[in-house]
């Protein structure tokens, strides 16, 4: 499976509790962003990172929420101290670069985290 | 700010009618715009895309046009079957950063 790989799918986690999210990008990828949806809405962006690198985080909440991307492995997505406004779904995205000008290249999403508090 | 609206929230077609989703945004300098199509529990998967230098671009089945003048984005879907049933965003990117969404149109084919 060439895609943008998220696990887990779905993850309950108690008040307090940490949750760690993790995105494989497509292959040859290594540009990542991260979004997050709440029931019936859009997708709002969070962070944009590159290998190591984070470039925007305008979309992150300023605590209890990071990202990284590390040289080897995946994207993780964490969230310590988790509350109840916590719970939905967490997208992670992939492009090769950020020349969309280039055919070929656009941003492909993954299946999704389902996150649920309680 | 940025954001990128669609003018209905719901649109409900027959099968085998044309389909027509709208979207306005309003950063004037987005060069890339995309359309995703989200069915319940997924994630958004690509349908068609279209760059600043371009006003129409066609796929199988979809097309998308693009007006820069006033700033409006389309996504036309021929045929329309049940299968077509789903949430439909529009996407730009903003300021060569993030891809900004709207909040979707749900798209309703009934046979």
């Amino acid at each position: 499976n060439a895609g943008v790989m998220q696990n887990p799918r779905h993850l309950v986690r108690r008040r307090g509790q940490e949750a760690r999210l993790r995105c494989s990008p497509m292959k040859g990828h290594s540009h990542v962003y991260w979004y997050r949806q709440l029931p019936e809405e859009g997708l709002k962006f969070m962070v944009y990172l590159q290998k190591e690198n984070i470039i925007d985080e305008s979309g992150m909440p300023k605590e209890r929420f990071s990202a990284e991307f590390p040289k080897e492995g995946p994207s993780i997505l964490r969230i310590q101290q988790v509350v109840r406004g916590d719970s939905a779904a967490y997208f992670c995205a992939s492009s090769l670069n950020q020349n969309y000008l280039f055919s070929g290249n656009t941003i492909y999403f993954g299946e999704g985290s389902w996150l649920t508090v309680v | 700010g940025e954001s990128v609206g669609l003018h209905l929230p719901t649109l409900s077609v027959q099968e085998g009618d044309n389909s027509i989703i709208n979207c306005a945004y309003s950063n004037s300098a987005s060069d890339y715009f995309i359309w995703y199509k989200q069915e319940s529990g997924k994630g958004p998967q690509f349908i068609i895309d279209i760059r600043s230098n371009m006003d129409k671009r066609q796929g199988q089945r979809v097309t998308v046009l693009l007006n820069k003048t006033v700033k409006h984005l389309s996504l036309q879907i021929a045929a329309t079957q049940p299968g077509d049933s789903a949430v439909y965003f529009c996407a730009e990117i903003g300021a060569g950063t993030a891809l900004i969404f709207g909040k979707g149109t749900t798209l309703s084919v009934s046979s």
